[in-house]
């Protein structure tokens, strides 16, 4: 079965350190992935697809298919950053997501 | 920028009573979803509708729920005899297009079922 896993539930780095979020998938076929990231009460947002490769707010994220994953990057951590964040997987032919537990970025001064 | 908006932002129910939770979608979206998160759980799918039909289902989703839009700008989420285990934290998404189109999520509505 497509599943996600994010196997820290909880992340603490230090303001100024290197933040790796890591994000596991199983799924044969070609996956899609995004990580989503929601801040204190606030609704769940895209940071980023792994399509587009992009950096948004210096996360980067690359796909690696033959580790399955999808590990969030940032070079130099920031107090703002501190959220909970998502992995999510859609598989081919369908229309949903496939969530991870999430990992709680906690950024500390 | 537009947003996916929820109404309520916390219902309270009794077991056994229907609810209806509400979304109005992005304007121009055109696929809208349901999920939901358990507390201490995962966000799981609930459903995807498109051109006025239910498009996937999960097997959560039983003859409990239904959804419905049922104007131009609504998306509702309707369980009909609410159980303890409904509980939970309701998402709602759109997205201009299936497919590799992201999906833009809702604030969420807190369900308590007492």
């Amino acid at each position: 079965a497509q599943r996600v896993t994010q196997p820290e539930k909880l992340l603490s780095v230090f303001k100024g350190a290197p933040v790796e979020l890591k994000c596991n998938y199983s799924y044969s076929g070609s996956p899609e992935l995004f990580w989503y990231v929601q801040y204190s009460r606030q609704r769940l947002q895209l940071l980023l697809r792994h399509i587009s490769r992009e950096s948004i707010k210096g996360f980067t994220a690359d796909l690696n298919k033959g580790e399955t994953s999808f590990h969030l990057k940032k070079p130099f951590a920031q107090e703002e950053d501190s959220a909970m964040y998502y992995c999510a997987l859609r598989t081919s032919g369908t229309y949903k997501y496939i969530f991870g537990t999430g990992t709680r970025l906690k950024v500390l001064a | 920028e537009p947003e996916v908006t929820q109404t309520p932002s916390h219902q309270v129910t009794q077991m056994g009573q229907e609810v209806i939770l509400r979304c109005v979608p992005i304007s121009n979206h055109l696929y809208f979803y349901w999920y939901r998160q358990i507390l201490g759980q995962k966000v799981e799918f609930l459903v995807s509708f498109y051109n006025n039909e239910i498009s996937e289902k999960s097997e959560i989703f039983d003859d409990q729920f239904s959804v419905e839009r049922p104007d131009g700008s609504n998306f509702t989420l309707k369980i009909r005899s609410t159980k303890l285990e409904d509980s939970a934290m309701y998402f709602c998404a759109s997205s201009t297009g299936g497919g590799n189109q992201p999906q833009h999520f809702g604030d969420g509505t807190r369900l308590s079922i007492l």
